[in-house]
């Protein structure tokens, strides 16, 4: 089936510092890559939609300068987390869309867990 | 979007079937009811989806009433690798929005 590779899994960095997270679909190419922020003990809250070939769409709340997606190829969405503050310590999830309708078969990277320190 | 209710958290015990259920009452008639699981510090994976009747696969079997305005996700014999979160999702067009989720916990 269709897998989405996430990396890093982890990783711990200094305030003020920026983080990127990639996403890659590797047997199929994702022209859309959805990207999810999760809390402990909370539900998965989407932050933006990214597009291969243009702009990302933000979700209400979620500043565009601090959280850059790029989607510059079929099968790479990346994440930069930049100026990065202990408040954007989170797991963060891609997910590309199934083949499937409304819902079915959506493919999710294995998360990466930011510390900020 | 049609919202979603579920129980917060559940227990059960190794073997023991366990039913789900999520209220969806504002449903609207193309909407599908799409259940997705996830385990700590995994992204969630697709379970099983469905628009009516009884939809079953080898991981579970979804029951949908014939009103549609809810739904039950059936887990049979459980074991403590099914501890996780279970969402329903109701009224997907292109993103998927979760909601709270079922926290399961299954004990030996």
């Amino acid at each position: 089936g269709a897998v989405v590779s996430q990396h890093p899994s982890r990783v711990i960095c200094k305030s003020g510092t920026s983080v990127k997270i990639e996403c890659r679909s590797l047997d199929f190419q994702a022209t859309t890559m959805f990207w999810y922020r999760q809390f402990p003990k909370q539900s998965l809250m989407l932050m933006a939609t990214s597009n291969e070939g243009s702009k990302a769409t933000y979700e209400q709340g979620v500043e565009k300068d601090k959280f850059l997606i790029n989607h510059a190829s079929l099968t790479l969405s990346t994440l930069t987390v930049t100026s990065a503050h202990p408040e954007d310590s989170s797991f963060y999830i891609c997910s590309a869309p199934g083949t499937g309708t409304r819902g079915y078969g959506y493919t999710f990277g294995s998360g990466t867990r930011l510390t900020v320190v | 979007l049609a919202k979603t209710t579920q129980p917060i958290s559940m227990d059960s015990y190794e073997g023991q079937e366990v039913n789900i259920t999520c209220s969806h009452n504002n449903i609207a008639t193309n909407d599908y009811i799409t259940w997705y699981q996830q385990f700590p510090s995994q992204g969630p994976r697709f379970i099983i989806q469905g628009y009516k009747t009884k939809v079953t696969n080898e991981v579970a079997s979804l029951f949908i009433p014939a009103d549609r305005k809810s739904s039950t996700l059936s887990l049979p014999r459980v074991s403590l690798s099914d501890t996780a979160v279970y969402y329903c999702l109701v009224g997907v067009t292109d993103k998927l929005i979760f909601g709270t989720g079922t926290r399961l916990q299954v004990f030996p």
